[in-house]
């Protein structure tokens, strides 16, 4: 059982579609995370969210769009994607303090996108 | 030049091998490193952390050549259970939230 919950499991959705990927821990973490997991690369960090605020954005495209409510909620916002943005959404969360950068991320067992 | 580099297998060995893998990192300001593990279709998890005086985890034992920027893994009596694919990865924030680079991941499988 994990403490990072993913919802949808699954989405199929087409090009001029908008949806959300939702994410909620239960670990009392600060920070959040978004990662990509295409076939044949390595997961690749798109956004962190510590105590809130969007302290990462590694040069992701606009259609997708992020929001960190709190520190318990993580959303990703869809809109206008493109086949190749096909991939495994992952959701992960850890410690934000200074001195608590243990290395551990908890991820959640994702969010499986197609863009038809 | 890639930031985290392993030979994405298979490893294939039989029950009761010893196996290593290994891994190397462009970034020399890297500050922790890590192995996780991920199953099939399950989310990757913390398997250890890599220290540079080397460190053990019951039949896991992790080694760090930050000279070389060179991390490996070695499993030691293989069971079926730790048919997986291993990541490597390594941090470059040394406080606060973790900025995470992984490797594509070595993958494992053990038969009986």
């Amino acid at each position: 059982e994990t403490g990072v919950t993913q919802t949808p499991r699954h989405l199929v959705m087409g090009m001029t579609n908008k949806k959300s990927l939702k994410c909620e821990q239960h670990l009392g973490h600060n920070a959040m995370y978004w990662y990509k997991q295409s076939a044949k690369k390595p997961l690749e960090l798109m956004f962190v969210y510590n105590f809130k605020e969007q302290t990462e954005n590694n040069s992701v495209p606009s259609r997708f769009s992020p929001e960190c409510p709190n520190s318990s909620h993580l959303f990703l916002h869809l809109h206008t994607l493109q086949p190749e943005d096909s991939a495994l959404y992952l959701c992960a969360s850890s410690h934000g303090e200074r001195d608590a950068n243990t290395g551990e991320l908890f991820f959640g067992e994702g969010s499986r996108l197609t863009v038809l | 030049r890639k930031e985290v580099e392993q030979d994405p297998g298979p490893f294939n060995v039989p029950e009761g091998a010893t196996v290593a893998f290994n891994c190397t990192y462009s970034n020399s300001a890297s500050q922790s490193f890590f192995w996780y593990r991920q199953d099939c279709r399950k989310e990757p998890k913390l398997l250890m952390s890599v220290y540079s005086s080397g460190n053990e985890d019951g039949r896991f034992t992790a080694q760090l050549n930050r000279a070389s920027q060179y991390i490996s893994l070695l499993i030691r009596d293989s069971k079926l259970s730790d048919s997986a694919t291993y990541l490597c990865v390594v941090n470059s924030r040394p406080s606060g939230y973790s900025t995470l680079t992984f490797g594509k991941g070595t993958m494992l499988l053990v038969s009986p």
